[in-house]
């Protein structure tokens, strides 16, 4: 059974500085990696999406990376902005039971204060 | 403007009664996912549908029902049955392609509250 894990669950930094948040899973045949963001009482917005064959993708001050024989993704956030305080998500696609399916990490809670 | 729409934002059930969701997409995508999410744990899939007419149950489907009669549209009844329905629910849509590697969208969310 896939299982995802997010290191740390939650975070707190000063604006400005340079950070990582982490994601890892159990299985490593996976078909794709996404990383949304949530705000309080909001629904997912999609930030990025790796593909299995893919090693990273950026977006802006964002870049994910993916190492799927190791089980890991990381999304770098460069320069945060108090607008950046969310939760972050990661959820792996692989199939499970009859079909695909995606499995989430609990997300990172980010507070960048000004 | 395309996007997912959820409806309501906001709902009250009793204990007893059926409740039902709304989602609509104007994507044009062929696939539909039903979540919950509760405080402290990840996203789990209710149900989902990879075509008009045809339906599965994800993780958590007890208690609940789902329909899907037109493309862009794909409710979510909350059945007495469920013993804990307080949470919030989440709709997402993307493109099948029978592959794995599709993108999920995901709606603003309905939060329920059973009183």
């Amino acid at each position: 059974k896939q299982e995802v894990t997010q290191i740390p669950a939650a975070l707190s930094v000063p604006e400005g500085e340079n950070l990582v948040l982490n994601c890892s899973f159990t299985d490593s045949a996976i078909y794709n990696l996404q990383w949304f963001r949530q705000d309080p009482g909001k629904g997912l917005t999609s930030l990025l999406l790796i593909q299995s064959s893919q090693r990273e993708q950026t977006s802006g001050r964002l870049n994910a990376s993916l190492d799927k024989s190791s089980g890991r993704s990381t999304l770098y956030i460069a320069a945060s902005q108090p607008g950046d305080s969310a939760t972050y998500l990661c959820a792996v696609s692989a199939f499970g039971g009859s079909n695909y399916k995606l499995t989430f990490g609990k997300g990172t809670l980010l507070t960048v204060n000004p | 403007d395309g996007g997912i729409t959820q409806s309501p934002k906001y709902l009250f059930r009793k204990e007893g009664q059926n409740v039902t969701l709304s989602c609509e997409q104007n994507l044009n995508h062929d696939a539909m996912y039903w979540y919950r999410q509760d405080p402290g744990q990840g996203l789990r899939l209710i149900y989902y549908s990879q075509i008009v007419n045809d339906f599965q149950k994800g993780d958590i489907a007890e208690g609940y029902s789902v329909s899907r009669e037109k493309k862009e549209s794909f409710p979510l009844t909350v059945t007495s049955a469920q013993k804990n329905p307080t949470a919030f629910y989440l709709c997402a849509s993307s493109i099948f392609r029978d592959r794995g590697d599709d993108e999920q969208f995901f709606g603003p969310g309905t939060r329920l509250t059973v009183l």
